[in-house]
């Protein structure tokens, strides 16, 4: 497709259990970003990703995430253990200079 | 840090009237702005952008001008319409391939 592709749309996931979150960014953007929307707030930053270097992992807010991209394309989030606090919409975005960042619809999770 | 505050909503409105969400941000250089629409079920897209002070960014009858002196970035549409209705953010990166910094949202709804 022409747009950034996250899947699964949908997660309910157990306390305590792994979790892996796919996103397929527009075809040659060379930046990949990592957001985490909890409800009735606006995106805040997770992780960074220029090609498959990952350039800032400032926003991460446990060693218990942890992301990847290891050809420069999709990239894959994980949170090991998930925690109820780790509900939230996970939002991937693409950019190239000049364009602008391009949302994917997100991954709702939710941890019960 | 970087920072952009945005008025609380949510907004109710008439066809019809005129719209204005305010935005101002706190900045350690010289961001590009950005307006952000999430419209009910989908996924983050770019409204409008300015790149530098006195910029007027314009999209779907919406606009807003970078204004350095007052650090803000208004969001305004003469007549808006039910369609309208959604979320607005308001963001800031440098050069626009950078992570974007966002506003908490203002949720618009306009009744026919």
């Amino acid at each position: 497709g022409a747009g950034v592709s996250q899947s699964p749309r949908y997660k309910v996931a157990k306390r305590g259990q792994d979790v892996a979150l796919r996103c397929d960014p527009i075809s040659g953007h060379v930046s990949l970003f990592w957001y985490q929307q909890a409800l009735g707030q606006g995106p805040e930053f997770l992780t960074y990703f220029q090609n498959e270097a990952q350039l800032d992992k400032s926003g991460l807010p446990s060693d218990r995430f942890f992301a990847e991209r290891p050809e420069g394309s999709v990239s894959t989030l994980k949170i090991q253990r998930t925690q109820q606090e780790d509900s939230a919409v996970y939002l991937c975005a693409s950019s190239t200079i000049g364009a602008g960042a391009f949302f994917g619809q997100g991954t709702r999770l939710t941890v019960v | 840090g970087d920072s952009v505050t945005q008025m609380e909503g949510p907004v109710t409105l008439s066809e019809e009237a005129f719209l204005t969400i305010n935005c101002t941000y706190t900045a350690t250089g010289y961001p590009s702005l950005f307006w952000y629409v999430q419209y009910p079920g989908e996924g983050l897209q770019l409204l409008l952008k300015a790149t530098k002070a006195d910029d007027k960014g314009s999209n779907k009858g919406f606009e807003a001008t970078y204004r350095k002196e007052t650090t803000s970035f208004h969001l305004e549409k003469g007549s808006v319409q039910v369609s309208d209705s959604a979320v607005y953010f308001c963001a800031l990166s440098y050069s626009g391939n950078t992570p974007l910094v966002f506003g908490k949202g203002t949720r618009l709804s306009v009744i026919a």
